[in-house]
This record gives C-alpha cells, sequence and structure tokens, in this order.
C-alpha cells in the first residue's frame, strides 16, 4: 500500500507557542491531503482539506487561523497549529490518496498536548 | 442523527471466532466504503475498500455493503488476538473527497 509519514509523532508544547506537524507522502504525489483531528475514544473528524497550490478548505467551525495549513508541493502539506492552548491538545492524523484511485491512506498521527 | 452509525462496543470474542463488525448510512450518495484497522495512538490502517455494492474478500477479512439498505459489515475470520484494535467504518460519496467515518468498533479478541 501506499505510505503516508506524519511527523512528529508526539509533541509537548507550553501553552502560546505554535506547532508544526509535517505530513508527507512517500510514494506518490498528492494533490489533496485531509488533516483529520480525534479526541480519546472518540472518531475521527475532518478538519480541513489541503489542496496543493491554493488555499485549504476548513470545515464548519474550525479557525483557518489558528490552524494553518500550507501543502506547497505534491508529497508535502503542513499544519500548524498557532498560540496551542490545552484544549487543542489532541491526536491530529492526516492522510492522502493517489491520484488514480479513491483510496485514503493515513499518516502514523501525532499526538499534540499543550501544558 | 449521525451520518453513519457504528456500534462503539467493546466486542469480546474468543480466539477463533467469526467476529461481524457493521455500520449503517443515511447519505444515499456514498458510494465507497472502507474499513481501518486502528491500534491505541496509532494511524487508520486500510483493511478494506469495496465501491458500490457487492463482496470483497481478502484472507480472512470479508467487506459486504448493501447500498440498498444502506448497511455494510466486515467479518473477520480465524479471529486472533492481534485482531484486537479498534475498527472504523468510513465512506465517500465521491473519488478524492474526505470520508466520514464511524465511530469505531473497540474488538478484543481474548487467548
Amino acid at each position: 500500500g501506499a505510505v503516508v509519514s506524519q511527523h512528529p509523532s508526539r509533541v509537548i508544547c507550553k501553552s502560546g507557542t505554535s506547532v508544526k506537524i509535517e505530513c508527507r507522502s512517500l510514494d506518490f504525489q498528492a494533490t489533496t491531503m485531509f488533516w483529520y483531528r480525534q479526541f480519546p475514544k472518540q472518531s475521527l473528524m475532518l478538519m480541513a482539506t489541503s489542496n496543493e497550490g491554493s488555499k485549504a478548505t476548513y470545515e464548519q467551525g474550525v479557525e483557518k487561523d489558528k490552524f494553518l495549513i500550507n501543502h506547497a508541493s505534491l508529497t508535502l502539506s503542513t499544519l500548524t497549529v498557532t498560540s496551542a492552548h490545552p484544549e487543542d491538545s489532541s491526536f491530529y492524523i492526516c492522510s492522502a490518496g493517489r491520484q488514480t484511485n479513491t483510496e485514503a491512506f493515513f499518516g502514523q498521527g501525532t499526538r499534540l498536548t499543550v501544558v | 442523527q449521525k451520518e453513519v452509525e457504528q456500534d462503539p462496543g467493546p466486542l469480546s470474542v474468543p480466539e477463533g471466532a467469526i467476529v461481524s463488525l457493521n455500520c449503517t448510512y443515511s447519505n444515499s450518495a456514498f458510494q465507497y466504503f472502507m474499513w481501518y484497522r486502528q491500534y491505541s495512538r496509532k494511524g487508520p490502517e486500510l483493511l478494506m475498500y469495496t465501491y458500490s455494492s457487492g463482496n470483497k474478500e481478502d484472507g480472512r477479512f470479508t467487506a459486504q455493503v448493501d447500498k440498498s439498505s444502506k448497511y455494510i459489515s466486515l467479518f473477520i475470520r480465524d479471529s486472533q488476538p492481534s485482531d484486537s484494535a479498534t475498527y472504523l467504518c468510513a465512506m465517500s460519496a465521491t473519488g478524492r473527497r474526505a470520508l466520514t467515518f464511524g465511530s469505531g468498533t473497540r474488538l478484543q479478541v481474548q487467548p
């Protein structure tokens, strides 16, 4: 299967700081990547759709100025959590799929803890 | 009402049992159906992918889609302790759109 790599797997940061999470497609080009958030014992909730070379599309209720998404190349999308607060602590997961089919592959996830 | 409903479990079975996991959905536009396995604190791993109605088999796993009933299933034969994980169903209306997930069913296979 396709490989999607996400980094870091775990990060602890102080309140008010910013954290960047990277999502890379290792063996295919992805014009579209997706960012999800997962709270403990809950399912994945779509935050935003990252489009290569254009602005991301955010889901209702997701602050675009707080969760900055950059998709500068066909293999890399980044999510930056700005001015992090403890309530931003969560598991963030990216996904990507090949252009030729609809299967979606997920990164390993990033556990963010804001203290 | 959620677009995708899935019993959260936990579902506990003995090793070797046949496991049946199910999801129902309300959006008739869904055409792509997937099952993911997620271990604790890890990203979801794609198990099965099905387009429209029908059955698909891969090793010990069988996925079924009944679009007329808006019901999908995943069967696991000869279940193993290593199958213990959370199983998430996911679906989308068109290709390359984001997925809508069920809440996940936690499965425990007892040795």
